[in-house]
């Protein structure tokens, strides 16, 4: 059974410019969440997606948006990136909604120059 | 608002050492417990988790309790290797949230020593 895989693995881009990271969960995996992994702010949540529906919001500014297709598989758009938006972007699926167990992907490492 | 605490590392052992890290949460309600583990650049892997009050959750070794009392869930192993050797973060859902969003502790890194 094929992993969370997440796509691409490494990115460069400049300070002002948008990106668009992509995330395709575990076969049958109808929700799909993001996290924003930085040294200094550790793990933290982006947004859910669950069947084409954001379930949950995390505290990031309007800058960083998703969505879900049909599928299942996600992706994350971040416009006006900036310095501080540097960080290790991952994916986790799982089966359902309501505290079921998560698995991740390998992450996006974006950097912005 | 939920949130985990974790012993800060880095955590210093040597091989076939006991080995524990200490978890704290708070939330409302009665989340589920996990622990994962990230080896260097790679993703989070699920290490084991724990559902409800006194269970214990174990894996490769590794074991955690469920303590409702303490609000707590210190990971244990033990007698570490040095492929143990990464950084371990614990982590809670909560089941009055109807999604799956995790909240997670700050994160352990763990170095055996051979």
């Amino acid at each position: 059974k094929a992993g969370v895989t997440q796509t691409p693995r490494y990115l460069i881009k400049t300070r002002g410019q948008q990106v668009t990271l992509s995330c395709s969960p575990i076969s049958g995996h109808r929700s799909v969440s993001w996290y924003q992994q930085t040294p200094g702010q550790g793990l933290q949540f982006l947004f859910e997606y669950f069947s084409e529906t954001q379930r949950n919001k995390g505290n990031f500014p309007g800058r960083f948006s998703g969505r879900q297709f049909s599928n299942s598989r996600s992706e994350m758009n971040v416009s006006t990136l900036e310095l501080g938006d540097s960080a290790l972007y991952l994916c986790a699926s799982s089966l359902n909604t309501g505290g079921t167990e998560a698995f991740f992907g390998q992450g996006t490492r974006l950097t912005v120059v | 608002g939920n949130s985990v605490t974790q012993m800060e590392g880095p955590v210093t052992l040597s091989e076939e050492a006991f080995l524990t890290i200490n978890c704290t949460y708070t939330a409302t309600g009665y989340p589920s417990l996990f622990w994962y583990v990230q080896y260097p650049g790679e993703g989070l892997q699920l290490l084991l988790k724990a559902t409800k009050a006194d269970d214990k959750g174990s894996n490769k070794g590794f074991e955690a309790t469920y303590r409702k009392e303490t609000t707590s869930f210190h990971l244990e192993k033990g007698s570490v290797q040095v492929s143990d050797s990464a950084v371990y973060f614990c982590a809670l859902s909560d089941h009055n949230n109807a999604g799956n969003m995790l909240t997670f502790g700050g994160g352990t890194r763990l170095m055996v020593k051979p």
